[in-house]
């Protein structure tokens, strides 16, 4: 079946640019996470989705970031006023459930602000 | 934040060869797991380990799990190009908390 998808798979803005990516899950997962990887590093949590439970933020690095899941599906990442340092690949996971259900990445998002 | 470092940071090796990457922590994991990544491409989960002391292989590949859930490492026999990527650990604390913990990751180049 379908994996992961995640649209674009590439970015260039411009500083102080908004930009949003999405995140499209394994139909039937209810659990997705967002996850930010810098060039070559290990992954860095942002935000975990579960079901309709309120969802965890903690990961967050500033408020210029939000993230929102419609319908327990699709879910869209938001990075307002852009800054250099937000470079990176940004990865969407789903799994089945939360907890220790095995997480299926995406192929990321490559964003690049100049 | 939990941080699990990974040593070495990059490794070369000629096809053949054996290496062990590692992966320690000062803090305790319910449980443990391992992924390799490809270029473009994201994690693919290749074990979990949940038992202090655990050992898994999968093929040419043998995961540890210490016994005091702190560190891991992954044991690779006469390694192939086709085991060239970036492989990492993410751990789950004990706390409950929904998301893994990554590592700084190493990437391992085989030269056939």
């Amino acid at each position: 079946g379908a994996g992961v998808s995640q649209s674009p798979s590439n970015k260039v803005t411009e500083k102080g640019k908004d930009v949003e990516l999405r995140c499209d899950p394994i139909s039937g997962h209810t659990a997705l996470y967002w996850y930010r990887q810098s060039l070559g590093q290990g992954l860095e949590f942002l935000i975990y989705f579960q079901g309709n439970s309120a969802p965890d933020k903690s990961g967050l690095p500033s408020d210029r970031f939000s993230a929102e899941r419609t319908g327990g599906s699709v879910s869209t990442l938001t990075i307002q006023r852009t800054q250099q340092e937000d470079s990176a690949v940004y990865l969407c996971a789903s799994s089945l459930a939360g907890g220790f259900y095995e997480q299926y990445f995406g192929p990321g998002t490559r964003l690049t602000v100049t | 934040t939990q941080l699990l470092e990974q040593s070495p940071q990059f490794l070369s090796i000629q096809e053949g060869e054996n290496l062990t990457v590692y992966c320690n922590s000062s803090s305790v994991f319910s449980s443990l797991q391992w992924y390799r990544q490809e270029p473009g491409e994201g994690p693919v989960l290749l074990v979990t380990v949940v038992t202090g002391g655990e050992v898994k292989k999968l093929k040419r590949l043998t995961f540890q799990f210490g016994d005091a859930r702190k560190d891991s490492s992954l044991h690779i026999t006469a390694a192939q190009p086709g085991d060239t990527g970036l492989y990492l650990c993410a751990g789950f604390d004990q706390t409950g908390a929904n998301n893994l913990f990554f590592g700084t990751g190493t990437r391992l180049t085989v030269i056939p």
